[in-house]
């Protein structure tokens, strides 16, 4: 199985700042997919923002961005302005070439503060 | 569009008892299925994946076991539940032609 690792159980930022969660994974395959997605409180998951493995080009969603460093597997997300209704779970994943598998890391509790 | 749905919402079992969680998706065909249990500090675990009707791969050994008797239901059951199957369990679809996988609403299990 591949691993996901999310080092930061924990964190919070004040509203209107920027905040970057950290990911790193573990795999032996060159094509894949990296994903993070949301769990507020409600336990819905959501998905936030995705990056192809192949693409050099780091992704972006509006205020959500990633830096993508493939030689050192790591793959971080950016909060920009951060919101209250950013308050959440987050979680890193990552999805093999076929498509079969997928799987999360332990997840990053956001907490916003007004 | 596709829908996904999973029940129980909630569901309480004593210690020994059998489980059945069902999972049922709309508007898509042949979809990959998924499994995950989500305990506290340990994100989501994926307890099994299926690609197609019978086929059901299996992640980590324990005491539960899966199903799709039909392209769109997954069902994940158990014989005699443990006080350690506690916890959120959620259902997930992906096609084939898009990347995301999509999220049904989980299922609280607390076994007493």
């Amino acid at each position: 199985a591949q691993t996901v690792t999310q080092s930061q159980p924990e964190m919070s930022v004040q509203e209107a700042e920027t905040v970057t969660l950290s990911c790193t994974y573990d795999t032996s395959e060159n094509n894949y997919y990296l994903f993070w997605y949301k769990q507020p409180p409600s336990r819905q998951m959501i998905l936030v923002i995705r990056q192809e493995a192949y693409k050099q080009q780091n992704a972006t969603e509006n205020r959500f961005s990633v830096n993508f460093q493939k030689a050192a597997k790591s793959f971080s997300l950016k909060i920009s302005d951060s919101q209250l209704g950013d308050t959440a779970m987050y979680f890193c994943a990552f999805m093999e070439n076929t498509g079969n598998q997928f799987y999360f890391g332990t997840g990053t509790s956001l907490t916003v503060i007004p | 569009s596709q829908t996904i749905h999973q029940w129980p919402a909630t569901l309480v079992q004593p210690v020994g008892s059998p489980l059945s969680l069902e999972c049922t998706v709309e508007g898509t065909s042949n979809p990959n299925l998924y499994w995950y249990r989500q305990a506290a500090g340990r994100g989501l675990q994926l307890l099994f994946y299926s690609v197609g009707i019978g086929q059901i791969s299996s992640e980590v050994p324990q005491n539960l076991s899966a199903s799709r008797p039909q392209d769109r239901q997954f069902i994940l059951s158990s014989k005699k539940l443990l006080l350690s199957d506690s916890g959120f369990y959620l259902c997930a679809w992906r096609s084939r032609g898009l990347l995301e996988a999509f999220f049904g609403q989980g299922t609280r299990l607390t076994v007493v």
